[in-house]
Protein backbone atom coordinates (compact mmCIF):
# COMPACT_ATOMS: atom_id res chain seq x y z
CA UNK A 1 0.00 0.00 0.00
CA UNK A 2 1.12 3.41 -1.16
CA UNK A 3 1.76 5.85 2.18
CA UNK A 4 3.21 9.20 2.36
CA UNK A 5 3.87 10.33 5.72
CA UNK A 6 5.12 13.75 6.72
CA UNK A 7 6.87 15.16 9.70
CA UNK A 8 8.43 18.32 10.83
CA UNK A 9 6.77 21.90 10.97
CA UNK A 10 5.64 23.78 13.33
CA UNK A 11 6.13 27.42 14.64
CA UNK A 12 9.12 29.04 13.44
CA UNK A 13 9.90 33.23 13.62
CA UNK A 14 10.51 34.77 10.43
CA UNK A 15 14.38 34.37 9.04
CA UNK A 16 14.81 31.19 10.18
CA UNK A 17 14.82 27.46 9.04
CA UNK A 18 12.73 24.38 9.16
CA UNK A 19 12.82 20.87 7.34
CA UNK A 20 10.01 18.87 6.53
CA UNK A 21 9.81 14.83 5.82
CA UNK A 22 7.90 12.95 3.89
CA UNK A 23 8.73 8.86 4.54
CA UNK A 24 7.39 7.10 1.41
CA UNK A 25 6.45 3.54 1.73
CA UNK A 26 4.58 0.96 -0.98
CA UNK A 27 6.87 2.63 -3.65
CA UNK A 28 10.43 3.83 -4.46
CA UNK A 29 10.67 8.01 -4.34
CA UNK A 30 13.63 8.00 -6.78
CA UNK A 31 11.44 5.99 -9.03
CA UNK A 32 8.57 8.75 -9.32
CA UNK A 33 8.76 12.61 -9.27
CA UNK A 34 8.26 13.72 -5.70
CA UNK A 35 6.08 17.34 -5.26
CA UNK A 36 5.59 19.59 -2.47
CA UNK A 37 2.32 21.47 -2.70
CA UNK A 38 1.71 24.28 0.28
CA UNK A 39 -1.73 25.51 0.99
CA UNK A 40 -2.03 28.80 2.71
CA UNK A 41 -4.84 29.63 5.28
CA UNK A 42 -8.28 30.28 3.02
CA UNK A 43 -6.34 29.91 0.09
CA UNK A 44 -5.87 27.58 -2.81
CA UNK A 45 -3.20 25.06 -3.73
CA UNK A 46 0.78 26.42 -5.07
CA UNK A 47 2.92 23.95 -5.80
CA UNK A 48 6.44 24.47 -4.56
CA UNK A 49 8.91 22.40 -5.54
CA UNK A 50 9.45 18.93 -7.69
CA UNK A 51 12.60 16.31 -8.17
CA UNK A 52 12.68 14.20 -10.65
CA UNK A 53 13.80 10.64 -11.21
CA UNK A 54 17.25 11.78 -12.13
CA UNK A 55 17.34 14.57 -9.51
CA UNK A 56 16.79 17.66 -11.15
CA UNK A 57 15.08 20.09 -9.32
CA UNK A 58 12.59 23.11 -9.82
CA UNK A 59 11.15 25.38 -7.18
CA UNK A 60 8.05 27.51 -7.65
CA UNK A 61 9.42 31.54 -7.59
CA UNK A 62 7.82 32.34 -4.84
CA UNK A 63 10.39 29.95 -2.92
CA UNK A 64 13.46 29.55 -5.30
CA UNK A 65 17.13 30.39 -3.38
CA UNK A 66 15.04 29.82 -0.05
CA UNK A 67 13.78 26.15 -0.50
CA UNK A 68 15.67 23.08 -1.39
CA UNK A 69 14.16 19.39 -2.01
CA UNK A 70 16.16 16.50 -1.80
CA UNK A 71 15.82 12.67 -0.87
CA UNK A 72 17.66 10.12 0.52
CA UNK A 73 17.17 6.82 -1.28
CA UNK A 74 18.79 4.77 2.09
CA UNK A 75 15.39 6.28 4.12
CA UNK A 76 12.99 6.25 0.72
CA UNK A 77 12.20 9.92 2.38
CA UNK A 78 11.65 13.81 0.16
CA UNK A 79 13.15 16.45 2.33
CA UNK A 80 11.96 20.17 2.13
CA UNK A 81 14.49 22.60 3.31
CA UNK A 82 13.07 25.63 4.25
CA UNK A 83 15.47 28.97 4.76
CA UNK A 84 14.89 32.80 5.37
CA UNK A 85 11.17 32.12 5.87
CA UNK A 86 8.38 34.79 5.83
CA UNK A 87 5.42 35.09 7.33
CA UNK A 88 3.76 34.48 3.61
CA UNK A 89 5.41 30.80 3.76
CA UNK A 90 2.55 30.28 6.32
CA UNK A 91 0.91 26.93 5.29
CA UNK A 92 -0.10 23.52 5.34
CA UNK A 93 2.28 21.91 2.92
CA UNK A 94 1.93 18.36 1.40
CA UNK A 95 4.07 16.04 -0.30
CA UNK A 96 2.64 14.16 -3.26
CA UNK A 97 3.57 11.50 -5.73
CA UNK A 98 3.95 12.09 -9.53
CA UNK A 99 2.12 14.00 -11.95
CA UNK A 100 -1.22 13.18 -12.13
CA UNK A 101 -0.58 13.78 -8.04
CA UNK A 102 -2.33 10.53 -7.16
CA UNK A 103 -0.97 10.22 -3.45
CA UNK A 104 -0.38 12.38 -0.95
CA UNK A 105 0.72 13.31 2.71
CA UNK A 106 -1.31 14.14 5.61
CA UNK A 107 -0.43 17.49 5.10
CA UNK A 108 2.30 19.61 8.21
CA UNK A 109 1.48 22.97 9.53
CA UNK A 110 3.92 25.83 9.15
CA UNK A 111 3.69 28.90 10.86
CA UNK A 112 6.15 31.89 10.60
CA UNK A 113 5.36 34.46 13.13
CA UNK A 114 7.14 36.23 15.77
CA UNK B 1 4.28 30.39 -17.17
CA UNK B 2 1.00 28.47 -17.94
CA UNK B 3 -2.15 29.98 -16.44
CA UNK B 4 -5.20 27.80 -15.24
CA UNK B 5 -8.41 29.69 -14.51
CA UNK B 6 -11.33 28.69 -12.76
CA UNK B 7 -14.83 30.16 -11.81
CA UNK B 8 -14.11 30.59 -7.97
CA UNK B 9 -17.79 29.38 -7.43
CA UNK B 10 -20.44 26.62 -8.40
CA UNK B 11 -23.94 26.33 -7.07
CA UNK B 12 -25.98 23.26 -7.93
CA UNK B 13 -29.05 21.55 -6.32
CA UNK B 14 -29.18 17.96 -5.12
CA UNK B 15 -29.68 15.39 -7.72
CA UNK B 16 -28.78 18.07 -10.80
CA UNK B 17 -25.52 18.60 -12.45
CA UNK B 18 -22.33 20.54 -11.79
CA UNK B 19 -20.11 21.24 -14.65
CA UNK B 20 -16.39 23.30 -13.58
CA UNK B 21 -14.31 24.75 -16.22
CA UNK B 22 -10.83 24.85 -15.89
CA UNK B 23 -9.47 27.38 -18.64
CA UNK B 24 -5.93 27.69 -20.32
CA UNK B 25 -4.50 28.43 -23.73
CA UNK B 26 -4.45 25.22 -25.94
CA UNK B 27 -5.43 23.59 -22.48
CA UNK B 28 -6.82 20.47 -24.99
CA UNK B 29 -3.20 19.76 -26.00
CA UNK B 30 -2.71 18.43 -22.14
CA UNK B 31 -3.29 15.97 -19.91
CA UNK B 32 -5.74 17.88 -17.21
CA UNK B 33 -6.22 16.40 -13.66
CA UNK B 34 -8.62 16.99 -11.47
CA UNK B 35 -8.93 17.06 -7.34
CA UNK B 36 -11.47 17.75 -4.99
CA UNK B 37 -10.83 18.62 -1.60
CA UNK B 38 -12.94 18.89 1.43
CA UNK B 39 -12.25 20.94 4.67
CA UNK B 40 -9.15 20.03 6.85
CA UNK B 41 -8.19 17.02 4.23
CA UNK B 42 -5.48 16.83 2.09
CA UNK B 43 -6.48 16.98 -1.99
CA UNK B 44 -7.79 13.27 -3.42
CA UNK B 45 -7.47 12.59 -7.12
CA UNK B 46 -10.79 12.42 -9.21
CA UNK B 47 -9.90 12.68 -12.63
CA UNK B 48 -6.84 11.64 -14.75
CA UNK B 49 -5.85 12.46 -17.88
CA UNK B 50 -8.73 14.50 -18.81
CA UNK B 51 -11.34 11.69 -18.34
CA UNK B 52 -9.51 8.75 -16.38
CA UNK B 53 -11.17 7.62 -12.95
CA UNK B 54 -9.46 6.36 -9.98
CA UNK B 55 -10.32 3.59 -8.40
CA UNK B 56 -13.11 4.29 -6.29
CA UNK B 57 -14.31 7.15 -7.87
CA UNK B 58 -17.91 7.08 -8.90
CA UNK B 59 -18.99 7.17 -12.22
CA UNK B 60 -21.39 10.05 -12.27
CA UNK B 61 -17.91 12.45 -12.02
CA UNK B 62 -16.22 12.44 -15.20
CA UNK B 63 -14.19 14.97 -17.36
CA UNK B 64 -13.49 16.41 -20.77
CA UNK B 65 -11.74 18.55 -22.22
CA UNK B 66 -10.74 20.36 -25.90
CA UNK B 67 -10.20 24.11 -27.25
CA UNK B 68 -9.12 25.90 -24.41
CA UNK B 69 -11.42 24.67 -21.68
CA UNK B 70 -11.60 21.30 -19.79
CA UNK B 71 -14.53 20.62 -17.70
CA UNK B 72 -15.13 18.16 -14.82
CA UNK B 73 -18.80 17.59 -14.67
CA UNK B 74 -20.74 15.73 -11.79
CA UNK B 75 -23.88 14.34 -12.63
CA UNK B 76 -26.75 13.38 -9.59
CA UNK B 77 -24.91 15.79 -7.10
CA UNK B 78 -24.74 15.03 -3.63
CA UNK B 79 -24.41 16.84 -0.30
CA UNK B 80 -21.15 14.70 0.13
CA UNK B 81 -20.17 16.44 -3.24
CA UNK B 82 -19.86 19.85 -1.56
CA UNK B 83 -15.73 20.44 -1.41
CA UNK B 84 -13.46 22.78 -3.40
CA UNK B 85 -12.45 21.47 -6.87
CA UNK B 86 -8.88 22.05 -9.09
CA UNK B 87 -7.37 21.65 -11.69
CA UNK B 88 -3.57 20.73 -12.89
CA UNK B 89 -1.92 20.11 -15.77
CA UNK B 90 1.82 19.49 -16.50
CA UNK B 91 3.88 22.16 -18.31
CA UNK B 92 6.30 20.13 -19.90
CA UNK B 93 9.68 22.16 -20.91
CA UNK B 94 8.90 25.05 -18.27
CA UNK B 95 10.71 25.48 -14.78
CA UNK B 96 7.51 25.17 -13.15
CA UNK B 97 5.87 22.74 -14.41
CA UNK B 98 3.01 22.26 -12.05
CA UNK B 99 0.33 24.18 -12.68
CA UNK B 100 -2.93 24.29 -10.11
CA UNK B 101 -5.96 26.30 -11.17
CA UNK B 102 -7.18 28.77 -8.59
CA UNK B 103 -10.16 26.32 -7.32
CA UNK B 104 -13.75 26.42 -7.18
CA UNK B 105 -15.75 25.76 -4.29
CA UNK B 106 -18.63 23.95 -5.28
CA UNK B 107 -22.06 24.48 -3.24
CA UNK B 108 -24.80 21.86 -3.26
CA UNK B 109 -27.78 23.69 -2.33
Amino acid sequence: EVQLVQSGGGLIQPGGSLRLSCAASGFTVSSNYMNWVRQAPGKGLEWVSVIDRGGSTYYADSVKGRFTISRDKSKNTVYLQMNSLRAEDTAVYYCARDSPLDYWGQGTLVTVSS
Amino acid sequence: SYVLTQPPSVSVAPGQTARITCGGNNIGSKSVHWYQQKPGQAPVLVVYDDSGRPSGIPERISGSNSGNTATLTISRVEAGDEADYYCQVWHSGSDHPVVFGGGTKLTVL
